[in-house]
């Protein structure tokens, strides 16, 4: 089945620092969702995006809903412990079921 | 609080055996769904349902089945559990309508020895 290109698959950073991901399509997506899992746990919605351009932010995180349609960000600032985990993007393309991307792994050095 | 209920965090099964996994939701979402998730791979879709008794193959339903006589509840069963579907299991739930986000169970880890 069809998957989103997130990238990096993987960030190592320094505590404090600001972390910015993001996934891709070649195909138009009406709809970005950013996800993150946390250790041992199910993956929690962070940020929904539903047109395109729009901006949106949750405390230290900023999404994005790329203009083409085709694209989404996700940037943490100042980037603290409790950020660890895998962060997800997803998208729709108009029926119910969520493509997701491959995920991106956050360890943070304190 | 609502949410999904996945009702085993670990497992642990023999291969051949046949295995339940139950997913709860209480909601009242009409959409729930399975996916197994291993390093690498991200998230992959096994089977979902929009509906009781509705059920429709994922991505990788190969050795799995469902069952959905309740709206609430929506069970993944392993015919003849291998090795290979060692793995973390998610239940998710969605109401009906474009682009509603799923809510996620805290998933089953299963090892098959």
């Amino acid at each position: 089945g069809q998957q989103l290109n997130q990238s990096p698959q993987s960030m190592f950073i320094q505590e404090g620092e600001d972390v910015s991901m993001n996934c891709t399509s070649s195909s138009i997506f009406n709809t970005w969702l950013w996800y993150k899992q946390d250790p041992g746990e199910g993956p929690v919605l962070l940020i929904a995006l539903y047109k395109a351009g729009e901006l949106t932010s949750n405390g230290r995180l900023t999404a994005q809903f790329g203009i083409t349609r085709k694209d989404s960000f996700l940037n943490i600032s100042a980037s603290i412990p409790s950020d660890v985990g895998i962060y997800f993007c997803a998208g729709t393309q108009g029926a119910q079921k969520l493509v997701f991307g491959q995920g991106t792994r956050l360890t943070i050095n304190p | 609080d609502v949410k999904v209920t996945q009702s085993s965090r670990y497992l642990v099964k023999r291969t051949g055996e046949k295995v339940f996994l139950e997913c709860v939701q209480d909601m009242d979402h009409e959409n729930m769904f399975w996916y197994r998730q291993d390093p690498g791979l991200g998230l992959r879709l096994i089977y979902f349902s929009y509906d009781v008794k509705m059920k429709e193959k994922g991505d990788i339903p190969e050795g799995y089945s469902v069952s959905r006589e309740k709206k609430e509840r929506f069970s993944l069963i392993l015919e003849s559990a291998s090795t290979n579907q060692t793995s973390m299991y998610l239940c998710a739930s969605s109401p009906t309508g474009p682009g509603r986000g799923y809510t996620f169970g805290s998933g089953t880890r299963l090892t098959v020895v």
